[in-house]
């Protein structure tokens, strides 16, 4: 079974310039999660989705970090303008729905670095 | 709101020797556990969980973590670290229940010398 998968890994830009990440769930998770992980730090929330429905949104940047997850499935994360302080990983998860007992299955991360 | 507090950012052991990473955590709910590892370069990978029953959990490669709710702890061992070991590893809380978030801690980097 394929697990969560994210592209691009890696990211290099000039500040003020736009980047966007893609996800691609486990099959069948209706659960979506963006973390940000900052070097040496554990990882944030930045949003859940619930299907469609971005349940948890409350740790977004909204100034210049969107995400968006059409048709419940694949979610994408954009940021712009980037800032020198978003140089960070970017995890995309997912869980099935029903509890917070499931297990949360994370990507191998897109790793970003503002220059 | 739960809190995680892992209290040894970095954590060198020689092969073969036991090892504790430890981890507490603040709640005025009851709570699920998690330990996860994070090898170089990759995701995160889910170690072990508590979700209740019996205090101790186990991994299938060795680890081991006891929740003891008196301490608020939740602290991961082994008894015999191997090289390939080697990662950091995030200690996790998420509110019992059907609603709350992961929360994570700063994590410990576990170097294990040969």
């Amino acid at each position: 079974e394929a697990g969560v998968v994210q592209s691009p890994r890696y990211k290099i830009i000039e500040k003020k310039q736009p980047v966007a990440f893609w996800c691609n769930p486990i099959s069948g998770h209706n659960t979506l999660y963006w973390y940000r992980q900052n070097l040496g730090q554990g990882p944030e929330l930045l949003i859940r989705y619930e299907n469609e429905e971005a349940v948890d949104d409350s740790q977004l940047p909204k100034d210049r970090f969107s995400a968006e997850r059409l048709k419940g499935v694949d979610s994408t994360l954009k940021i712009q303008p980037a800032e020198l302080g978003d140089s960070a990983v970017y995890l995309c998860a997912s869980s099935p729905s029903g509890g917070n007992a499931n297990t949360i299955y994370f990507g191998e991360g897109s790793w970003l670095t503002v220059v | 709101a739960q809190s995680v507090t892992q209290l040894d950012s970095q954590v060198p052991v020689f092969e073969e020797a036991p090892v504790e990473l430890r981890c507490n955590y603040s709640s005025s709910v009851s709570v699920y556990l998690f330990w996860y590892v994070q090898y170089p370069n990759q995701g995160l990978q889910l170690l072990l969980k508590y979700l209740s029953g019996s205090t101790l959990v186990e991994s299938i490669n060795g680890f081991e973590a006891e929740f003891n709710k008196s301490q608020t702890s939740f602290h991961l061992r082994k008894p015999s670290v191997h090289i390939s070991d080697t990662a950091e590893y995030f200690c996790a809380v998420r509110k019992g229940g059907s609603q709350g978030n992961l929360i994570f801690g700063k994590g410990t980097k576990l170097s294990v010398k040969p």
